[in-house]
């Protein structure tokens, strides 16, 4: 886990705000990744991204969910509106190339109430 | 859909026993990877597996990728409390779609 960073590591939000999720990857990575993982459910891939470039968002709702990894600062994974559904897990991965080996931050526990 | 199975969902065994668990799929995969998640973490990376038949030791632990590249297993020796945790196996299919595919673990348990 060392090296990617994630915070906040715990996040309440009631229904219908907003939750902000950050991610720094490790040094001389350019690859990052989102999973959710629910309990007692495996990790479920939701977007890739690169340097400015979304990769792959096939995992992602296609509402109230976004993902950006700007140039400069860490990769935002954002909730519009959350609902109780979203209570989870959020975990960034990254890697120093596509199809490398991936490793996680210690993850974002999102709580809506 | 790919899909990742892992066996025992559960596993509760004392100290000092030997286990295997396994992670099985319909699928090929071009590399797979295992890790170890305790509560409240993220998971840790403990091996990558590339090659069809390949076997990988990491001190007690010994991993094992199918000929076929669509099964592994995780074999532990002397298991010690210290092994306790939740035991994931990913895949990847090297392909188009970019994320890995997860299964939903093995919970262990090593009793003193």
């Amino acid at each position: 886990n060392a090296g990617v960073m994630q915070n906040p590591r715990h996040l309440v939000r009631r229904r219908g705000q907003e939750a902000r999720l950050r991610c720094s990857p490790m040094k001389g990575h350019s690859h990052v990744y989102w999973y959710r993982q629910l309990p007692e459910e495996g990790l479920k891939f939701m977007v890739y991204l690169q340097k400015e470039n979304i990769i792959d968002e096939s995992g992602m709702p296609k509402e109230r969910f976004s993902a950006e990894f700007p140039k400069e600062g860490p990769s935002i994974l954002r909730i519009q509106q959350v609902v109780r559904g979203d209570s989870a897990a959020y975990f960034c991965a990254s890697s120093r190339q596509q199809h490398t080996e991936a490793f996680f931050g210690q993850g974002t526990r999102l709580t809506v109430v | 859909t790919q899909l990742l199975e892992q066996s025992p969902q559960f596993l509760s065994i004392q100290e000092g026993e030997n286990l295997t668990v396994y992670c099985n799929s319909s699928s090929v995969f071009s590399s797979l990877q295992w890790y170890r998640q305790e509560p409240g973490e993220g998971p840790v990376l403990l091996v990558t597996v590339v090659t069809g038949g390949e076997v990988k030791k990491l001190k007690r632990l010994t991993f094992q990728f199918g000929d076929a590249r669509k099964d592994s297993s995780l074999h532990i020796t002397a298991a010690q409390p210290g092994d306790t945790g939740l035991y994931l196996c990913a895949g990847d299919s090297g392909g188009g779609a970019d994320g890995l595919t997860f299964g939903k673990g093995t919970h262990l348990i090593i009793q003193p």
